[in-house]
């Protein structure tokens, strides 16, 4: 059973850092990998889908990466701003993708004015 | 792009009351959408995967007589909370669309109190 494991769990940094979020998982057979942004009380907005076949992912200045081998995935957030603070999610299926997902619980980001 | 809307966003009810709770795909068709349940401070969790026009799949541990889901069209799915009790409280929330390389869009989610 595929579980996933996301550190740190919470983070808090001053404005303007570049930072890393991190995510393992224990099945390498994972299909797709996505990252979510959850506010407080919300639901969830997705971030970055990472297929099958790729190994990264970039939107704006987010940038996601994919290493099925090692069983790990990296979000990174680079120029923080305070409207990013959230916490972030990762999740992955298998089954052709076809699967729900299995989450971690999450980073919860605070970044500082 | 992909729109997931889910009803109602919040309910508060009694001990004993069925609660019903709506997912539509708006501008898409979705044959599958799955249903999560995240606890306070708790990751999300599949509950189970509603599939059109026949019977969901539940996860281990899940009931599926408490849980009743309905999903008797391309773009709705229904989740009946049945005779809530206080331990049935948390944040229900929806996804529609993946498979193949396609990715989950989610709705708002539904906060439950059940007092």
């Amino acid at each position: 059973k595929q579980e996933v494991t996301q550190i740190p769990a919470a983070l808090s940094v001053p404005e303007g850092e570049n930072l890393v979020l991190n995510c393992s998982f224990t099945d390498s057979a994972i299909y797709n990998l996505q990252w979510f942004r959850q506010d407080p009380g919300k639901g969830l907005t997705s971030l970055l889908l990472i297929q099958s076949s790729q190994r990264e992912q970039t939107s704006g200045r987010l940038n996601a990466s994919l290493d099925k081998s090692s069983g790990r995935s990296t979000l990174y957030i680079a120029a923080s701003q305070p409207g990013d603070s959230a916490t972030y999610l990762c999740a992955g299926n298998s089954g052709g993708g076809a699967d729900g997902l299995t989450f971690g619980k999450g980073t919860h980001l605070i970044i500082q004015p | 792009g992909a729109v997931v809307s889910q009803h109602p966003s919040r309910v508060i009810c009694k001990s004993g009351t069925s609660v019903k709770i709506e997912c539509r795909s708006l501008d898409f068709q979705a044959t599958t959408m799955f249903w999560y349940r995240q606890f306070p401070k708790k990751s999300l969790m599949l509950m189970a995967t509603s599939n059109e026009g026949s019977k969901a799949t539940y996860e281990q541990g899940v009931e599926k007589d408490k849980f009743l889901i309905n999903h008797a069209s391309l773009t709705l799915s229904t989740l009946t909370v049945t005779s809530a009790h206080p331990e049935d409280s948390s944040f229900y929330i929806c996804s529609a669309g993946g498979g193949g390389d396609q990715p989950q869009h989610f709705g708002d989610g539904t906060r439950l109190s059940i007092l």
